[in-house]
Parts: structure tokens; sequence; C-alpha cells
């Protein structure tokens, strides 16, 4: 069956340093990868959004790749700062139908 | 342009009843979706609408149900409630609900079943 796995281990980084969180998936062939941040109480809020055919994606301090070789995406946050700390959602999308598939998500905490 | 709006933020329900739950999207999105979160599951999806139309269904029993109205706004509803299914209930609304379409999600409903 379809399958999403992302780091269930909380990730703890130093303020300024660099943020990378996993997400690898298998039996899937997704068409699109998202990766969505969620705060305690609130729903997810969108990140990002990469494309099958493209390796890499920037927005700011954020980057994501997607090695669908691998069948993984990594996400990158530089210079992290105590406000990026969350709970980051890697979401699949895939051409069988209008459904999107949710990891369950890694923790992220920044210390100041 | 208002978010996705959610109603109620918080329900306490006992083990038999049933509850139904709403869902406002973003004015101009026709799709809405449908995810319930636990801590150990994560996001599950339910179900998701388009135009009134259910396209698509996740592994859920018969007894979690939904629609979608005119004027895009949908309901959940669950019967006969256990004691699992409490969780958040998340509504995620997008343009057309195509490949690719960024969801926009409501701050959820929290269902709590004694």
């Amino acid at each position: 069956s379809q399958k999403i796995e992302q780091n269930s281990e909380a990730l703890n980084i130093q303020e300024g340093k660099t943020a990378t969180l996993t997400c690898n998936y298998t039996n899937y062939s997704p068409a699109y990868l998202q990766w969505y941040r969620q705060d305690p109480g609130r729903g997810p809020v969108f990140l990002l959004l990469i494309r099958e055919n493209e390796k890499e994606k920037r927005k700011e301090r954020l980057k994501v790749t997607f090695d669908t070789t691998l069948k993984q995406s990594l996400f990158h946050i530089t210079a992290s700062q105590p406000a990026d700390s969350a709970t980051y959602l890697c979401a699949l999308e895939g051409t069988g139908g209008f459904k999107t598939i949710f990891g369950a998500g890694t923790r992220l905490f920044v210390k100041a | 342009k208002a978010g996705v709006t959610q109603t109620p933020r918080y329900l306490i329900k006992t083990r038999g009843q049933q509850v139904t739950l709403s869902c406002s999207p973003i004015s101009g999105h026709r799709s809405v979706s449908w995810y319930q979160q636990t801590p150990g599951q994560g996001l599950q999806f339910l179900f998701e609408y388009f135009s009134e139309t259910q396209r698509n269904k996740g592994n859920f029993p018969g007894r979690f149900s939904g629609r979608q109205f005119s004027n895009s706004r949908s309901e959940m509803n669950v019967s006969t409630l256990e004691l699992g299914d409490s969780a958040l209930y998340l509504c995620a609304s997008s343009l057309a609900g195509t490949l690719g379409n960024i969801q926009y999600f409501g701050a959820g409903t929290r269902l709590s079943v004694l």
C-alpha cells in the first residue's frame, strides 16, 4: 500500500543552523509533492510545491528537493529561527484521483 | 479574503451519538476535502467534494459521510460514534481540486468521544 514516512522523532537544532527534514515514500508515483507547516491548534499551511520533473525549488529560506529515483524529498530551512518551530508535513499527489496523501509530520524545535 | 471556516471548534459527544461538522471554504473555491488527524496516524484523507459531487473517498467506514451544497459549503457527518473517532477533523478548500492545487485548511474541529 502507499506509504509516506517522515522522521517521527523531533528534530532539535540551534538557531542559525540549517534544518533538514526527510520525506520518503513507497508504492507511489506522485506527480506533485507539497510541504506544509502546522502549528499547535491550527490547520496546516502550504509552504512549497514541487513537480515530479523538478529537482529543486526555493522560496526565501526554504528549499525542497525531489528525487523520484530515491523516492525521497528533502526540506531545508536555512538560518533557522525559533519562529520556525512547528510540525512540517509532506504531502503527495498522484495522477490517480483527487486525493492527497499526507505524512505524519516531523516536529522541529529551534533553540535560541 | 476570509479563510476556511470550520464550526464548531470543539465538540464533546458520547459513544453511539452522531455528529455533524461544517466547513465554509474560501470564496470561489469549489473543492473541499476532509481529513482526520490523530497523533498516531497523522492526516488521513476522508473524502473530497467538487461541485456537490464526491470525487474521491478514503478508507473509512460508511459511518463517515459528507455532502457539499451549491454554495460549496460542506458538511461531514459521523454516525454511531466510537471512542476511536476522537480526533481533529480538518477541512481544506482549493480552487478546482486539480493536481497541484494548493489546499487551504481551516483550524479544525476537535471531537472528543466519551
